[in-house]
């Protein structure tokens, strides 16, 4: 049975501070790696998603990163603002067709 | 930019009545989900439906669950007695049928039951 776990927790960082999130998952065998992001009381955004062929994928100022082998996948922040403020979540999908979430990371940037 | 849209955004009911919760999903994606998060919690699987039947259900999703796709474009989520642990935010999400497969969340609905 496939588990999630993002580590750290909960992030509390200066603006202007790069980061990285992590997730890890306990079975490699993946077909697409996703990150959302959450505002409190919203749904998911989507921000990046990495298929099993992929080792990163970039949008803007975030970076993320996939080693299936290892079952970790890391999300970069750039020059972090306080709009980035928000609960980051990991998901991937394996052999069917639902995507498994993990546990998020909560991300306060101070200005 | 098309987008998966929820109703009601917030429902209040009495434990043991019937809640019907409504999600149209984007228009050309085929594979849609019911996903629930409890306050605090993380997101959980509830159901995946394709071609016009549940393809896939968690353990959380017993008899008191239940999905359909009543006109083509409306997505429905019915729990037919509520009990005080079915207070969560539910989301609705379709799949894009793109070659990655990315997953696509509509704004939840919260519901909280008395």
């Amino acid at each position: 049975k496939q588990e999630v776990t993002q580590i750290p927790a909960a992030l509390s960082v200066p603006e202007g501070e790069n980061l990285v999130l992590n997730c890890s998952f306990t079975d490699s065998a993946i077909y697409n790696l996703q990150w959302f992001r959450q505002d409190p009381g919203k749904g998911l955004t989507s921000l990046l998603l990495i298929q099993s062929s992929q080792r990163e994928q970039t949008s803007g100022r975030l970076n993320a990163s996939l080693d299936k082998s290892s079952g970790r996948s890391t999300l970069y922040i750039a020059a972090s603002q306080p709009g980035d403020s928000a609960t980051y979540l990991c998901a991937v999908k394996g052999g069917t067709y639902k995507y498994i979430f993990g546990t998020g990371t909560r991300l306060k940037v101070l200005a | 930019e098309p987008e998966v849209t929820q109703t009601p955004s917030h429902q209040v009911t009495q434990m043991g009545q019937e809640v019907i919760l409504r999600c149209v999903p984007i228009s050309n994606h085929l594979y849609f989900y019911w996903y629930r998060q409890i306050l605090g919690q993380k997101v959980e699987f509830l159901v995946s439906f394709y071609n016009n039947e549940i393809s896939e259900k968690s353990e959380i999703f017993d008899d008191q669950f239940s999905v359909e796709r009543p006109d083509g474009s409306n997505f429905t989520l019915k729990i037919r007695s509520t009990k005080l642990e079915d207070s969560a935010m539910y989301f609705c999400a379709s799949l894009s049928q793109s070659v990655p497969g990315e997953l696509f969340f509509g704004e939840g609905s919260r519901l909280t039951v008395l």
